[in-house]
């Protein structure tokens, strides 16, 4: 296990097109999570699962954003009708759920660049 | 609602200085404070966290829950320090919460 993958590095699309981004966790964690990151800023939160339950989204999650991870594995983040301001690093992390303070394991991030 | 505020967006030390990252945060409950660093062209990772009062690559950090703090320090800098420091928050859920970051520059 290599650690968290995303895929693709970088995607750059026209508005109004759909992009969706793929992430494959560490294999023993039970929680996936995605993060916004925009230049100056910290990573946002997104949304979270734990297997395959989304538990959480924020509110930053507009209606054209959906998540899914199928069968608790990998997860899919689709953005439809992408925006000018939905450029930015979207980042895929993977923990384990017991709280051990162990952190997050990242991945290296999907840079979307919408023209 | 948690919030981590890091006052400092660029810090320039020289080599062999001393360095303090500074970190606030505020959360109702009883949370788990990180520090996360991206090195140039690398991958958020994490550096250190609280409860393992560890000192990793000469950082060190102490909670201080009296002034809401979890500064990050470091007697002498080193060139190879030079990087985005992010200071992060977990509460309850075990979901983080990121500060803006510190860009740190190290220079010789």
């Amino acid at each position: 296990d290599t650690g968290v993958s995303q895929n693709p590095r970088h995607k750059i699309t026209k508005r109004g097109q759909n992009v969706t981004f793929r992430c494959d966790p560490i294999s023993e964690h039970n929680r996936l999570y995605w993060y916004r990151q925009t230049l100056g800023q910290g990573p946002e939160f997104l949304t979270y699962f734990q297997n395959e339950a989304q538990l959480e989204k924020s509110r930053l999650l507009s209606d054209r954003f959906s998540a899914e991870r199928p069968k608790g594995s990998f997860s899919t983040l689709e953005i439809q009708r992408t925006e000018q301001g939905d450029s930015a690093m979207y980042l895929c992390a993977s923990s384990l759920r017991d709280g051990t303070g162990y952190g997050y394991t990242f991945g290296s991030g999907t840079r979307l660049t919408v023209v | 609602a948690q919030r981590v505020t890091q006052p400092e967006k660029l810090l320039s030390v020289f080599k062999g200085a001393p360095v303090e990252l500074k970190c606030n945060y505020s959360y109702s409950g009883s949370p788990e404070l990180f520090w996360y660093v991206q090195y140039s062209r690398q991958r958020l990772q994490l550096l250190l966290r609280h409860i393992s009062r560890e000192s990793i690559k000469g950082f060190t950090a102490d909670l201080n829950k009296g002034e809401t703090s979890f500064h990050l320090k470091k007697p002498f800098a080193q060139e190879e320090d030079s990087a985005m420091y992010y200071c992060a928050l977990s509460g309850s859920d075990y979901k983080l919460s990121f500060g803006a970051g510190t860009t740190v520059t190290v220079r010789a």
